[in-house]
């Protein structure tokens, strides 16, 4: 079974730096692109960023892309996002998510990160 | 920059009545086109993958057409568990990301 565990959400100041890993087990962690998505409070769902299997290339949203770093440690079957300079505007749930060609077929329950002093 | 479009906002309809929700993509993306369902408080489930493939697990009664820019999610007969919001999604540029249209609500009428 397919398992995507979130955690090191919390509540950071802004400008602040907070750290989100994501558990991954019951499939082939390195062979899967990992991406994450975002859902601010009673809004839709917006892509983040992504990381491919095991070349590690790395994609980002224009609203993240020098804030915000995916990486993965496939030795450890675990996804994490580095945040840093948070904004009130990136308050959401982030859900950690595999993919399917192109789809995301699982997801994680979801990390709040709460921006705000 | 690629919009994804999604009507009604909100469908108000009756248990065993047929639903039907539109997606329309600002330019093409052949079949590379997703539906998620959400509940409240929970992660969205992947329902339809391809445009019309249904993910593993998901019932007969949701199915998935259109390609090109329309598209289409129909739900055969309306269960109690299947109201909840319901998304689309582009990935034909993928990667990197994908775009997500602005939901559906299905209520019940």
């Amino acid at each position: 079974e397919v398992q995507l565990l979130e955690s090191g959400g919390g509540l950071v100041q802004p400008g602040g730096s907070l750290r989100l890993s994501c558990a991954a087990s019951g499939f082939p962690f390195s062979s899967y692109a990992m991406s994450w998505v975002r859902q601010a409070p009673g809004k839709g769902l917006e892509w983040v960023s992504a990381i491919s299997g095991s070349t590690y290339s790395t994609y980002y949203a224009d609203s993240v892309k020098g804030r915000f770093t995916i990486s993965r440690d496939n030795s450890k079957n675990t996804l994490y996002l580095q945040m840093n300079s948070l904004r009130a505007e990136d308050t959401a749930i982030y859900y950690c998510a595999k993919y399917l060609a192109g789809a995301t077929d699982y997801w994680g329950q979801g990390a709040l990160v709460t921006v705000s002093s | 920059e690629m919009v994804m479009t999604q009507s009604p906002a909100t469908l108000s309809v009756s248990p065993g009545e047929r639903a039907t929700l539109s997606c329309r993509a600002s330019q093409s993306v052949s079949s590379t086109l997703a539906w998620y369902q959400q509940k409240p408080g929970q992660a969205p489930r992947l329902l339809i993958y391809g445009a019309s493939t249904r993910a593993t697990g998901i019932p007969a009664r949701f199915s998935g057409s259109g390609s090109g820019t329309e598209f289409t999610l129909t739900i055969s007969s309306l269960q109690s568990e299947d109201f909840a919001v319901y998304y689309c999604q582009q990935y034909n540029n993928w990667p990197p990301g994908g775009t997500f249209g602005q939901g559906t609500k299905v209520e019940i009428k």
